[in-house]
């Protein structure tokens, strides 16, 4: 089974620091997320990577950087932390397209695995 | 760019009794669509998904949703509500691009 590991359950930083939520996979795969989840705002995408060094913005980046150094691992960094970056977040992993496709009748989620989370409390 | 909206965010039930859960999506490209849980302080677990084939797809724990393309939905049901099925649901599309987009979820609360 794929595995995404988030390296910290729960956190709690003080407002101004600089914060690491860290992301690992061990599949091999080439796309990996953080989401942040909000009570009635579901979860929203605030950045991707989908190769080493390669990041995209999603749809909340602001406040918020990565850095994919390798394959495996995938960190958020919130440059400054503010409380209004208390939040849950969710790292996820995929495959390639062609792997996705090749390898979804063995893959229940199509390739998509989510971590456990970290909730992140900013004080 | 795709979008996914779940129309109600609390649905209760009581135990036994029929669980619809909506999702409608939005899509320049024909997606692939999803149907997750998540138990509290735990992360997302897929229950189902449509990626072309079959329009009505089963997934774990006796639910089940159908791809209507005429509506743009992709509702989730299960004939008998459990107390375990208690949970947050949601709805998530992958369109032409990497990004899964979600709804903003559905509180399900299954009474006894």
């Amino acid at each position: 089974d794929v595995k995404v590991t988030q390296s910290s359950r729960y956190l709690v930083k003080r407002t101004g620091e600089k914060v690491f939520l860290e992301c690992v996979q061990d599949m091999d795969h080439e796309n990996m997320f953080w989401y942040r989840q909000d009570p009635g705002l579901g979860l929203r995408l605030i950045y991707f990577s989908y190769d080493v060094k390669m990041k995209e913005k999603g749809d909340i980046p602001e406040g918020y950087s990565v850095s994919r150094e390798k394959k495996e691992r995938f960190s958020l960094i919130l440059e400054s932390a503010s409380t209004n970056q208390t939040s849950m977040y969710l790292c996820a992993s995929r495959g390639s397209p062609m792997a996705a496709v090749l390898t979804h009748l063995q893959t229940p989620n199509y390739g998509y695995t989510f971590g456990s989370g970290t909730r992140l409390t900013v004080v | 760019a795709q979008s996914v909206t779940q129309l109600g965010s609390h649905v209760s039930v009581s135990e036994g009794a029929l669980v619809l859960l909506r999702c409608n999506y939005s899509s320049s490209v024909p997606p692939y669509l999803f149907w997750y849980v998540q138990y509290p302080n735990q992360g997302l677990q897929l229950l189902l998904k449509y990626t072309s084939a079959a329009t009505l797809v089963k997934g774990i724990n006796g639910f089940e949703a159908e791809f209507k393309k005429s509506e743009t939905s992709f509702h989730l049901t299960k004939p008998s509500a459990h107390m375990s099925d208690a949970a947050e649901y949601f709805c998530g599309c992958l369109g032409g691009s990497e990004k899964l987009v979600f709804g903003k979820g559905t509180k399900l609360t299954v009474n006894p």
